[in-house]
């Protein structure tokens, strides 16, 4: 959707390396989430935001760190410690929180693979 | 854990075709979303269902949301190659607002 930016959107990582994935958007939305999808499981939430300086886990956060020092900014890390990182991410943002009825604008989604 | 099943997790049509799917959720929800991933794509907000028995249209796509905010259908009349894609149903439990749960999604192809 127009307004989120992934990047890079493909990515390759080698065994012990942290690598970060970029989130950015500018369409004032308070919360940013952060998805992995894997063929035929659909996506699981990894980490969420709801605002500035503050985020939850999500049900997969083990191996993953997230900050948010800005609204617009939402950045991924995978750490060696993810031990099976190779995954289609994607980064969603929603607006505004505290009002269940919005939807979820997706990024285009960072492909990280393993070397 | 809150949980949002969905089925089939693949449907293969003959363009023309109807097409269901169909997501139950263990919880009580507050609201439900669908939303479309076309291959190599991301997810794309379809339509939101907030009311107990609601009913809504989008051309040739009818969404429900259940009696009890617990489970919902999308339905396709008369598929087209553009229908293509993976649906995903996702719910906001009732009093969490924060958390959207993605059923598995159903991916739909279309033979033309």
């Amino acid at each position: 959707d127009g307004g989120i930016t992934q990047s890079p959107k493909y990515l390759f990582r080698k065994e012990g390396q942290n690598v970060t994935l970029s989130c950015e958007q500018n369409l004032n939305h308070d919360a940013m989430y952060w998805y992995r999808q894997d063929p035929g499981q659909g996506l699981r939430l990894i980490y969420y935001s709801q605002i500035v300086n503050d985020f939850q886990k999500g049900d997969i956060a083990e191996g993953y760190s997230v900050s948010r020092e800005k609204k617009e900014s939402f950045p991924l890390t995978v750490t060696s410690a993810q031990k099976n990182p190779t995954a289609f991410y994607l980064c969603a943002s929603r607006s505004p929180t505290g009002t269940s009825n919005q939807p979820q604008h997706f990024g285009d989604g960072t492909r990280l693979s393993i070397l | 854990g809150q949980q949002v099943m969905q089925i089939p997790q693949y449907q293969h049509v003959q363009e023309g075709e109807d097409f269901t799917t169909y997501c139950n959720s263990s919880t009580t929800l507050s609201n439900i979303q669908w939303y479309k991933q076309r291959p190599g794509g991301h997810p794309v907000f379809l339509i939101q269902l907030v009311k107990s028995g609601e009913v809504k249209k989008q051309k040739r796509l009818t969404f429900q949301f259940g009696e009890a905010k617990k489970n919902s259908s999308l339905h396709i009349t008369a598929t087209q190659t553009t229908d293509v894609g993976t649906y995903f149903c996702a719910g906001h439990p009732s009093g969490n607002t924060g958390k959207l749960i993605f059923g598995q999604g159903t991916t739909l192809q279309v033979k033309p």
